[in-house]
């Protein structure tokens, strides 16, 4: 059974400062990775999605890894800033089961950063 | 382009009613998925649609049901509600389902008195 979990749980840093979030995942039959924010009371937005083929994925500030065969993935923050601040969730998609939206997704990093 | 849409966003129902929730995707977008966070278990997937056909499911009781509609939209249906049905139910879209970028919704807040 796929597991996936993050760490740390939670992380407080002062703005500006580079960061790196971890992902880790127990099956490495894995389709595709992503990367999703979400903020209080609100609905996730996607971040990155990278391909199981792909090593990493980036855009603006943000660049996501995938060690697929180690079962690991991290998000690196460049010069974070306070609007930054929200719970950032992994999930992974299943190599088996054909076309599906089934995501399992980490247990999330609450990131606070301070002005 | 209107994103992922539920409603209602807030629901108090108490134990043994039953709710419906609706959700509507992107324009175009053909396939829905159903989300239940809580603060203990998580996102748990519930289950998936695509063109009116569920595709997946995830491991939930048969209390929790849903369908799609011709035009994409979906509801999901939970009877006789118990106190640990709390939770943020979230609905995601996306293009085919096939392994693409999820758009998700605001939620829908449900409590259960």
């Amino acid at each position: 059974k796929q597991e996936v979990t993050q760490i740390p749980a939670a992380l407080s840093v002062p703005e500006g400062e580079n960061l790196v979030l971890n992902c880790s995942f127990t099956d490495s039959a894995i389709y595709n990775l992503q990367w999703f924010r979400q903020d209080p009371g609100k609905g996730l937005t996607s971040l990155l999605l990278i391909q199981s083929s792909q090593r990493e994925q980036t855009s603006g500030r943000l660049n996501a890894s995938l060690d697929k065969s180690s079962g690991r993935s991290t998000l690196y923050i460049a010069a974070s800033q306070p609007g930054d601040s929200a719970t950032y969730l992994c999930a992974v998609r299943p190599e088996y089961g054909g076309a599906t939206n089934k995501l399992i997704f980490g247990t999330g990093t609450l990131l606070a950063v301070q002005p | 382009k209107a994103g992922v849409t539920q409603t209602p966003r807030y629901l108090i129902k108490t134990r043994g009613q039953q709710v419906t929730l609706s959700c509507s995707p992107i324009s175009g977008h053909r396939s829905v998925s159903w989300y239940q966070q809580t603060p203990g278990q998580g996102l748990q997937f519930l289950f998936e649609y695509f063109s009116e056909t569920q595709r997946n499911k995830g491991n939930f009781p048969g209390r929790f049901s849903g369908r799609q509609f011709s035009n994409s939209r979906s509801e999901m249906n939970v009877s006789t509600l118990e106190l640990g049905d709390s939770a943020l139910y979230l609905c995601a879209s996306s293009l085919t389902g096939s392994g693409e970028k999820l758009f998700f919704g605001s939620g829908t807040q449900l409590s259960v008195l």
